[in-house]
């Protein structure tokens, strides 16, 4: 089944050290989105993907970078991680842009 | 400033009974998306409204669209112990450059 992937599942990482979180999409679409979503609060997207062009939300910290290699990956890269940081990240692809969004399962980080 | 306001911020019903929860926003949309999220998981699309649409079913659920008050409402009827989870509304805005805003989220727990 097309599907959105997300690696790990859950990520432990100590303050400071610096984490990649990991997203695969076999729906072949054109847009990826990366979310933070902290406990009991609305997604909140951080940057997102139209094919290679990035575009970064204004109040994202610059601890946040993001790469999109190919169509089908994209990965979250956070420099150094503070405890502020810990949440859940989701990936997520659209094929049109503004339209339904497919997200994965969600990649839960804990900052030690 | 968030787009979406839900509300109520949690609801709880006995199975079998309906649930409305209900979503204003502040400015022009092009389209409205409801979302399920099970506890530590990913968003489900559930449903996507158009601005020049008044209503849209989808099985048991059941979405309107107020575009003069700003607001939509999601009914599920005959509620089942499964449909326990958070539902967001999302907007994409007009010239919102690919992007939703999420709302604040309503937590549905259905008593069995």
């Amino acid at each position: 089944d097309a599907m959105v992937i997300q690696n790990p599942r859950y990520q432990v990482t100590q303050f400071g050290k610096p984490v990649t979180l990991s997203c695969s999409q076999t729906l072949n679409h054109n847009v990826m989105y990366w979310y933070q979503q902290k406990s009991s609060q609305a997604p909140k997207l951080l940057f997102h993907y139209y094919d290679k062009d990035f575009n970064n939300e204004a109040d994202t910290p610059d601890n946040f970078q993001s790469r999109r290699p190919n169509t089908s990956f994209c990965f979250l890269d956070i420099r150094s991680p503070g405890l502020g940081d810990a949440a859940m990240y989701l990936c997520a692809t659209s094929s049109l842009a503004g339209e339904t969004q497919y997200f994965g399962p969600g990649t839960r980080l804990l900052v030690l | 400033s968030q787009q979406g306001e839900e509300d109520p911020q949690a609801l709880s019903i006995q199975e079998g009974e309906n649930a409305t929860m209900n979503c204003s926003y502040k400015t022009s949309i092009n389209n409205l998306q409801w979302y399920r999220q099970n506890s530590g998981r990913g968003l489900v699309h559930l449903i996507l409204i158009r601005s020049n649409e008044r209503e849209k079913h989808s099985g048991r659920l059941r979405v309107t669209l107020d575009t003069s008050k700003k607001s939509s409402s999601l009914l599920i009827t005959a509620s089942r112990a499964a449909d326990t989870a958070s539902y967001f509304c999302a907007t994409e805005r007009n010239f919102g450059n690919e992007k939703l805003t999420f709302g604040t989220g309503t937590r549905l727990t259905i008593i069995p």
